[in-house]
């Protein structure tokens, strides 16, 4: 069995750059959560892709946003990156919603610095 | 909206002591609770969850939580304490009707001291 698997693992861009970071899913899992955790802090939710849409979103302008592939691998984007973009940026896969068992699985997380 | 409150943000524990990591949740509905465990440089990993059924919910390395719904607590306790168990802990709630986010608490970060 394969687990989340993130790529790159750690990336370097300037202000008012794009950024494309990607995630393999776990093996039998079709929903993918993207969330952004900033040093010293929780994660927090940014979207939830089901079926290849979008499946929720929390509190992050639409400079974020993402894609979900037929084979439930998942891409987020950020554009006109800021220095608060800073952060480790983890994706979890899970089984589909409503599955009730709540359990993410987590990939190690792309470290984005943003100078 | 759903918040998760973890009340402290470190928590330093001599080695084989006793520990109490503290969660309190807001949610008005029934909910679903956890705690992931991220060990450095590494990602989350669950380690813990309350579904339903008993409130007393155990881990295989010896932690266990147990949701208390009057005082909306999920606390992680563990009666001894290893090296090994130096990491950040973090409590999660989401939603009993639907998983669609899972909202998580700031951390606690759990320092051994030898």
């Amino acid at each position: 069995e394969t687990g989340v698997t993130q790529s790159p693992t750690h990336l370097i861009k300037t202000r008012g750059q794009q950024v494309t970071l990607r995630c393999s899913s776990q093996s039998g899992h079709n929903t993918v959560s993207w969330y952004q955790q900033a040093l010293g802090q929780g994660p927090q939710f940014i979207f939830q892709y089901y079926r290849e849409e979008e499946n929720g979103r929390g509190n992050f302008p639409p400079r974020f946003s993402g894609l979900q592939f037929p084979n439930y691998s998942s891409e987020l984007n950020v554009n006109a990156l800021e220095l608060d973009d800073s952060a480790l940026y983890l994706c979890a896969s899970s089984l589909s919603p409503g599955a009730n068992t709540g359990e993410l699985f987590f990939g190690e997380g792309s470290r984005l610095t943003v100078l | 909206a759903q918040s998760v409150t973890q009340l402290d943000s470190q928590v330093p524990v001599f080695e084989e002591a006793p520990v109490e990591l503290r969660c309190n949740y807001s949610s008005s509905v029934s909910v679903y609770l956890f705690w992931y465990v991220q060990y450095p440089n590494q990602g989350l990993q669950l380690l813990l969850k309350y579904l339903s059924g008993s409130t007393l919910v155990e881990s295989i390395n010896g932690f266990e939580a147990e949701f208390n719904k009057s005082q909306t607590s999920f606390h992680l306790r563990k009666p001894s304490v290893h090296i090994s168990d130096t990491a950040e802990y973090f409590c999660a709630v989401t939603p009993g009707d639907r998983d669609d986010k899972i909202i998580f608490g700031k951390g606690t970060r759990l320092h051994i001291l030898p």
